[in-house]
């Protein structure tokens, strides 16, 4: 298993511009999750969902779109980059019942400029 | 909703040392409180955790106690390493949640 993939691993965007942050996970998982870290402030809560076609907004999810067509891929999109959003955006995933462990991927430092 | 203060912000001892690192949190509903080291480049990975019906859990050198009616959990590692040279997160997730919440983080730094 691969686990959780997130691509790309650095991005730079100008004030404006759109983007699409992918995440996809290979263990079934129904649980997704966005998160960014800022330093001193933690993991922050972007949106998650508990399954294919459902999802739900988190702390921050201002600025921030997402959907789940797939069990399989979160996708989180930038509507229109804000310096604001210069954060390291981690993806995470795990499974309904049992063990409530998350799984995160690697993470995508942006950078909007 | 949940809110959970983790201290300290950064600590560092010596290896051999032992490290404390403590968590509250607000809502009295939750209980499940894992742990999360998040070495350098990386995301974080679950190193330990706790569920409401047990005081302490022990993993080799890592262990972690909690106290329902003050509200507060810890992270006890003994005899530190280099390696275990990280960011350190402690999370507390009530029983209707989906998702955990998580403390601000502690960068545990440990010197040879």
């Amino acid at each position: 298993n691969a686990g959780v993939t997130q691509t790309p691993k650095f991005q730079v965007l100008k004030t404006g511009q759109s983007m699409t942050l992918q995440c996809a996970q290979d263990m079934n998982h129904e649980y997704m999750s966005w998160y960014r870290q800022d330093p001193g402030m933690g993991l922050r809560l972007i949106h998650y969902s508990v399954g294919a076609g459902i999802t739900d907004q988190g702390e921050v999810p201002n600025g921030y779109n997402v959907s789940r067509s797939t069990t399989e891929d979160f996708p989180l999109r930038l509507l229109s980059a804000a310096p604001s959003q210069t954060s390291v955006y981690f993806c995470a995933s795990r499974l309904t019942g049992g063990s409530y462990e998350q799984y995160f991927g690697p993470g995508t430092r942006l950078t909007v400029t | 909703g949940e809110n959970v203060e983790q201290h300290p912000s950064t600590l560092s001892v010596q290896e051999g040392d032992s490290a404390v690192i403590k968590c509250t949190y607000s809502d009295s509903a939750s209980n499940y409180f894992p742990w999360y080291k998040q070495e350098l480049g990386k995301g974080p990975q679950l190193i330990i955790d706790i569920r409401s019906n047990v005081g302490e859990k022990k993993d080799q050198r890592i262990a972690v106690t909690l106290n329902k009616t003050a509200k507060h959990f810890s992270l006890h590692i003994t005899e530190t390493q280099p390696e275990d040279s990280a960011v350190y997160f402690c999370a507390a997730k009530a029983g209707g949640s989906y998702i955990p919440t998580f403390g601000r983080g502690t960068s545990l730094i440990v010197h040879p």
